[in-house]
């Protein structure tokens, strides 16, 4: 049990479809974040919650919509997206912005078809 | 632009030999340096860190090097152990407004042969 629980493992969703990905951490700390991992790429910043305000969007197109309803717990709400945007989806938290060590959820694997 | 390289992407070592994974850096504000590690289907882990104070850090089996006017990082880890097959992640973090922010390389596949 890492702490940062990601739900779920697996998923595969028409390029129609409307899904959500749920992040939540027990850990207590106070900054959340999701990554994407594609195939040969480094780790990509998707968007960061620092005391559930989002403070980082990085160039994600508006397809990804990231919701921090509270501390412990971080959505990404996936609408009409594309092949390309099959990849890990990673959540991380951290006991505060300027803090390293995350910790890392075990993602979900995002297939589009 | 990718600021941290990875430039070998696996590696393959002898049970018991060192395994030594490298990391090059371009970005001269980043002031942190992480490895992580990931086996499959799980998150990243982290590992050991090193601030860009000291050039040298140790834990255990695993020690990370850092050169800063070469702008490269090294995890050696002796003796390296067949449960050490996985990716292994540099990381850096810049100081400033953006001190939050972890830059990844792309990971080396680091593969312990019994």
């Amino acid at each position: 049990e890492t702490g940062v629980t990601q739900t779920p493992r697996h998923l595969v969703m028409g390029m129609t479809n409307k899904k959500s990905l749920k992040c939540e951490q027990h850990l207590g700390h106070n900054a959340m974040y999701w990554y994407k991992q594609s195939a040969k790429k480094p780790l990509e910043l998707m968007f960061v919650y620092s005391l559930e305000e989002r403070v980082e969007n990085n160039s994600v197109p508006s397809r990804f919509s990231p919701e921090c309803p509270n501390s412990s717990h971080l959505f990404l709400h996936l609408h009409t997206l594309q092949p390309e945007d099959s990849a890990l989806y990673l959540c991380a938290s951290s006991q505060d912005r300027g803090r390293v060590g995350y910790t890392f959820g075990s993602g979900t694997r995002l297939t589009v078809v | 632009d990718q600021q941290v390289k990875q430039n070998s992407p696996s590696l393959s070592v002898q049970e018991g030999r060192i395994s030594i994974l490298n990391c090059d850096y371009t970005n001269s504000m980043f002031d942190y340096f992480l490895w992580y590690k990931k086996y499959p289907a799980e998150g990243p882990t982290f590992l050991i860190s090193i601030s860009s104070i000291k050039d040298k850090n140790e834990d255990g089996r695993f020690t990370v090097f850092l050169n800063k006017s070469a702008k490269h990082l090294s995890l050696h880890i002796v003796p390296s152990q067949p449960g050490d097959s996985a990716v292994y992640f540099c990381a850096a973090k810049g100081s400033g407004g953006s001190n939050y922010k972890l830059t990844f390389g792309k990971g080396t596949l680091l593969t312990v042969n019994p």
